[in-house]
């Protein structure tokens, strides 16, 4: 099976910056998701990182380390609405469909 | 251009009883996946249906079962409700089964409880 696992809460300050990270055991990796989930709502996609590196987008990056078996998820200049769950997902092989997910990360951003 | 619809939003059932819950996948989209999410866990797999069949399935006993229609919409039905399947059942649309697509989108969920 898929070992991935992730710290259950973390808690920051506005205009922070905090660093989820995600650590996991699988074969036939093929790319890892990071989302963000607001309570009682959908899951909603933030990155996706196949190769080694770090993937910047606005806010947020994502770093992969294949050979580790790390990710991690960077958030700048924190917000009160970036206080939500996020989810750790890896993919397996080359179709789309069956992610394995972490249990969460719980962030709450405090003023 | 609608994302991923399900319903209903909320439902309540009694053990025992039989549930099935709907998805509409996001337009152009031709894969559909479910997941079950239990309070304060990650999304669990529980299959994906493409051209009408299913091609993969999670760790789920057969009450668990599903159909896709030539409209790409799909249905989740769970017999013999248990307890313990209480639990948010979210939809997951793909434009690719072959792995065009790096993303899925998820829909807004059916929140079941099974009293």
């Amino acid at each position: 099976g898929q070992n991935i696992d992730q710290p259950t809460e973390m808690t920051a300050t506005e205009g922070a910056i905090v660093q989820i990270n995600c650590t996991y055991q699988t074969s036939g990796f093929n790319g890892l998701f990071w989302y963000q989930q607001h309570a009682g709502e959908a899951p909603t996609f933030l990155s996706y990182n196949v190769l080694d590196g770090l993937e910047e987008k606005g806010r947020f990056s994502s770093f992969l380390s294949r050979s580790k078996g790390y990710s991690y998820l960077l958030l700048k200049e924190l917000q009160m609405k970036d206080s939500a769950s996020y989810l750790c997902a890896v993919k397996r092989g080359s179709t789309l469909g069956r992610l394995y997910f972490g249990r969460g990360t719980q962030l709450t951003v405090w003023p | 251009d609608a994302g991923v619809t399900q319903s209903p939003t909320h439902l309540i059932k009694t053990r025992g009883q039989q549930v099935t819950l709907r998805c509409s996948p996001k337009s152009g989209h031709d894969t559909v996946s479910w997941y079950q999410q239990a309070l304060g866990q990650g999304p669990q797999f529980i299959f994906q249906y493409y051209e009408e069949e299913e091609r993969q399935r999670g760790n789920f006993p057969d009450r668990f079962s599903g159909h896709q229609f030539p409209n790409y919409s799909s249905e989740l039905n769970v017999n013999a409700l248990l307890l313990g399947d209480s639990a948010l059942y979210l939809c997951a649309s793909s434009g690719g089964y072959r792995g065009t697509g790096n993303e899925q989108f998820f829909g807004p969920g059916t929140r079941l409880t099974v009293l």
